[in-house]
């Protein structure tokens, strides 16, 4: 149990709606990390936050956002859904967000839109 | 554009056999190289490698890392059923000041059979 916890486990919803994936950091994290990972695609990074704030952005999509609060837990929003938007949703934390600090994943949210 | 290249993408061998896995990369700014194991769910962190040929050991598991041939492998000696997963490698790229950026590559699916 790498201690990231991630809600909900599945997700079944149809196109155009919108979602919210939720993530609880490892205590005494205060880095989140949002990944996608897909069949043809690996695991794509998403977006960072560090203590609050947007640290760094990947290949997040403009219907996607995201946000950490001041509890440290974070949302990652997604709308206007399309198919292609179906994968599994991970978020990870480390200690610090720097260099060197290995990535602690949670079991991931798996969305479906039909 | 950095990419981080994984071989084979599959494998199938049986138990007690021996399996090499490998991962190239070409990236800027290179920081670390990270082994990740995947089953069902997270990615659980095995390995990570800064620097050339120093081995990393893990009871069965070993990896080393060539920073001037761009490449690491990651071996797998006496292997078991229980090994059977996607070996994700990740490299870690300096993005700005002291912040990384992870990137991954699809991964190897080894399966061990009895």
């Amino acid at each position: 149990d790498s201690g990231v916890t991630q809600t909900p486990k599945h997700l079944i919803t149809a196109t155009g709606q919108r979602v919210t994936l939720r993530c609880s950091p490892r205590s005494g994290d205060l880095s989140v990390y949002w990944y996608q990972q897909s069949l043809d695609q690996g695991l794509q990074f998403l977006i960072q936050y560090y203590n609050g704030e947007e640290r760094a952005k990947g290949n997040i999509l403009e219907r996607f956002s995201a946000q950490q609060f001041p509890d440290l837990h974070s949302e990652l929003n997604l709308s206007s859904l399309e198919l292609g938007d179906s994968a599994l949703y991970f978020c990870a934390s480390s200690a610090e967000g720097t260099l060197g600090t290995p990535l602690h994943f949670g079991n991931g949210t798996r969305l479906t839109v039909t | 554009e950095d990419k981080v290249v994984q071989s084979p993408l599959s494998l199938v061998v049986h138990e007690g056999d021996t399996v090499t896995l490998n991962c190239s990369y070409e990236v800027t700014n290179f920081r670390s190289l990270l082994w990740y194991k995947q089953e069902k769910k997270a990615p659980t962190f095995l390995f990570m490698l800064t620097s050339s040929g120093i081995e990393k050991k893990s009871g069965r598991l070993s990896s080393i890392l060539d920073k001037k041939e761009l490449f690491s492998i990651l071996n797998i000696t006496a292997t078991q059923t229980g090994d059977s997963a996607v070996y994700l490698c990740a490299v870690e790229t300096l993005r700005g000041g002291s912040q990384g950026n992870l990137i991954f590559g699809k991964g190897t699916k080894l399966s061990v059979k009895p």
